[in-house]
């Protein structure tokens, strides 16, 4: 299976630019994803095919990679965005995840 | 506006068996692709299955492949998974999710998830 490799967490302040990366342990082209978790909810899309942003996301939110070498940037951050930031991969079979990246506000 | 409402979670003892039930509304059912993605406690996410439209064809990975069975009912707009010889580790947040499939040229190369719902508890414990 492609493992993706997230680094386990972030702190930040608010009005800053952070990069939140993901690394795949194979080619997975462009077919990266990026959710938004927050505490006790369901995760949400932020980010799909490595750069396109969902609808109704921010534009503070971007994404960019290709191959193994995947980031999610938010740019200035805000204090809402306090959560845990998943990586998924679509390309190799089976769909996998990162284990996640946990950003916290300073 | 697209709900996923998920239930059937609970306790359950391990080899018993289980069924999920999620109800979607807000779009056209049967025109997507649908996954169960779970989350075990303090835990990454993990894909489970994924049924296509008509429900034909059935995805699971290599951990749930012939425990776990996926399925759906266009009629009703609702998506159900079977969980059949459950173990320790199947215990985790159950996801019913919208999928989105990615394509290369003609060829599905696998898919996100663009709508989740609220989540349903199972855990498997004597």
């Amino acid at each position: 299976d492609t493992v993706l490799t997230q680094s386990p967490a972030l702190a930040v302040s608010p009005g800053e630019r952070v990069t939140i990366s993901c690394r795949a342990s194979e080619s997975v082209s462009t077919g990266m994803h990026w959710y938004q978790q927050k505490p006790g909810q369901q995760p949400k899309l932020l980010i799909y095919g490595a750069s396109n942003l969902e609808s109704g996301v921010p534009a503070r939110f971007s994404g960019s990679g290709s191959g193994t070498d995947f980031t999610l940037t938010i740019d200035p951050v805000e204090a809402d965005d306090t959560a845990t930031y998943f990586c998924q991969q679509s390309w190799n079979d089976p769909n996998t995840f990162g284990a996640g990246t946990k950003l916290e506000l300073k | 506006e697209v709900q996923l409402v998920e239930s059937g979670g609970g306790l359950v003892q391990p080899g018993r068996s289980l069924k999920l039930s999620c109800a979607a509304s807000g779009f056209t059912f049967s025109n997507y692709y649908m996954a169960w993605v779970r989350q075990a406690p303090k835990k990454g996410l993990e894909w489970v299955a994924t049924i296509s439209t008509s429900g034909s064809r059935t995805y699971y990975p290599d951990s749930v492949k012939g425990r776990f069975t996926i399925s759906r009912d266009n009629a009703k707009s609702s998506l159900y998974l079977q969980m059949n010889s459950l173990k320790s580790e199947d215990t985790a947040t159950y996801y019913c999710a919208r999928s989105v499939n990615v394509y290369y040229g003609l060829l599905l190369r696998g898919y996100y998830f663009d709508y989740w719902g609220q989540g349903v508890m199972v855990t498997v414990s004597s």
